[in-house]
């Protein structure tokens, strides 16, 4: 049963940015596509982006078009979601999931949090 | 960007009573709609796909309806862990989440 591992808790200043990694343990993302959701304190989840199943390219939700990128290593089945210019709304939980094809985020990561403060 | 509305917001039920959740999406989404359930300190749990398909070990008690822009999840009968918060979800264009909804105990 393959498991989504991401990487630990970060505290980030204004204007910085984030680097969050997924990687898959027990499989791999083949044939499936990751896709990067956050939440906020008090708020809702919110879909931020995602490499989507045999296309292979990334898209993106149009609040983080230019801010945010996500890449993947097949080398190491690992996933990127690269967050840019920081503010202290950032501050959020940020989830990994796996998405079949066939069902939907069905595997998801246990969550990494980031802080943004000065 | 399709938008999906819950509701209601919050729902107050006691263990044993029938939940019906509802979402509407803004756009024609097919059947690509989908429901989590959301407790705190947890990742979401997948919970219906496509409308109305269980996901692997969820329990009977859970149903999805509806296709178009008109979706329902209902839980039979409330078991105390049921209690959270639940989210709808599409993947017909894009992907986007409602709002939430959050089932509390009466």
């Amino acid at each position: 049963q393959v498991q989504l591992v991401q990487s630990g808790a970060e505290v980030k200043k204004p204007g910085s940015s984030v680097k969050v990694s997924c990687k898959a343990s027990g499989g791999t993302f083949s044939n499936y596509g990751v896709n990067w959701v956050r939440q906020a304190p008090g708020l809702g989840l919110e879909w931020m982006g995602g490499i989507i199943a045999f296309f292979g390219s990334a898209d993106y939700a149009q609040k983080f078009q230019g801010r945010v990128t996500i890449t993947t290593d097949e080398s190491t089945n690992t996933v990127y979601m690269e967050l840019n210019s920081l503010t202290s709304d950032d501050t959020a939980m940020y989830y990994c999931a796996r998405e079949s094809v066939d069902t939907a985020m069905d595997v998801w990561g246990q969550g990494t949090t980031v802080i943004v403060s000065s | 960007e399709i938008v999906l509305t819950q509701s209601p917001a919050t729902l107050s039920l006691s263990p044993g009573d029938r939940a019906t959740l509802s979402c509407r999406a803004s756009q024609y989404v097919s059947s690509y709609l989908a429901w989590y359930q959301h407790k705190p300190g947890q990742a979401p749990r997948l919970l219906i796909y496509d409308g109305s398909d269980r996901a692997t070990g969820v329990p009977a008690r859970f149903s999805g309806n509806g296709s178009g822009t008109d979706f329902t999840l209902t839980i039979s009968s409330l078991e105390p862990e049921d209690f959270a918060v639940y989210y709808c979800h599409q993947r017909s264009s894009w992907r986007s989440f409602g709002g939430g909804t959050k089932v509390e105990i009466k």
